[in-house]
């Protein structure tokens, strides 16, 4: 079975300072990896995903994300924080067996100006 | 841009009635979701339904849940007898084939 990680609860960061969001993840074949951002009172906004190729993927708003398969992880990262960024972010997975996303509890991440 | 809409934005209920949360997915999606998330916390798979049946469901979704896909746009989600515990914002998603989900913006559902 698929299982997420997000080892911090909360991260601060000044804001123009380079931002991490941590994943790691389990699943039992090749996995499909997705960060999704939630704003206040909002849904779940797609931020990117890897599914093949390229380790490092570039999604909206500046963000990026490492696969890292030997270390099962798929890090958020962003070179230059925004206050704006501030916001809920969640990783996710599944495996190509199936469509059902397993998704991890979530970071919340908060840019301080 | 397409996107997946939710009706009503906030639903307020008495403990023991049923409600049915409304969602219209992304027309040419194949693959529709239905996930709960309480107070701003882990996002929680409920359902997930392909072909017009329910193919994989978590333990939330006992007996006084089921969904529905009645006319090839809407898909609904109907809790029997609604429960304190079932207050939460209910999320439903469609993906095509191998591709990411797409959320809609949620029911905030409470339960008295």
């Amino acid at each position: 079975a698929q299982s997420v990680a997000q080892p911090e609860d909360q991260v601060n960061v000044a804001e123009g300072n380079p931002l991490t969001v941590k994943c790691t993840y389990s699943v039992s074949g090749n996995p499909y990896l997705f960060w999704y951002v939630q704003y206040p009172n909002r849904g779940l906004q797609f931020l990117l995903k890897y599914i093949t190729g390229d380790n490092l993927v570039k999604g909206s708003y500046g963000f990026e994300a490492e696969f890292n398969k030997s270390q099962t992880s798929f890090h958020l990262k962003k070179p230059s924080a925004l206050v704006s960024d501030s916001a809920l972010y969640f990783c996710a997975v599944r495996d190509d067996y199936g469509q059902n996303f397993v998704f991890g509890p979530g970071t919340r991440l908060s840019v301080l100006p | 841009e397409p996107e997946v809409t939710q009706t009503p934005s906030h639903q307020v209920t008495q403990m023991g009635q049923e409600v049915i949360l409304r969602c219209v997915p992304i027309s040419n999606h194949l693959y529709f979701y239905w996930y709960r998330q309480i107070l701003g916390q882990k996002v929680e798979f409920l359902v997930s339904f392909y072909n017009n049946e329910i193919s994989e469901k978590s333990e939330i979704f006992d007996d006084q849940f089921s969904v529905e896909r009645p006319d090839g746009s809407n898909f609904t989600l109907k809790i029997r007898s609604t429960k304190l515990e079932d207050s939460a914002m209910y999320f439903c998603a469609s993906s095509g084939l191998a591709s990411e989900q797409f959320f809609g913006p949620g029911t905030r559902l409470t339960v008295l």
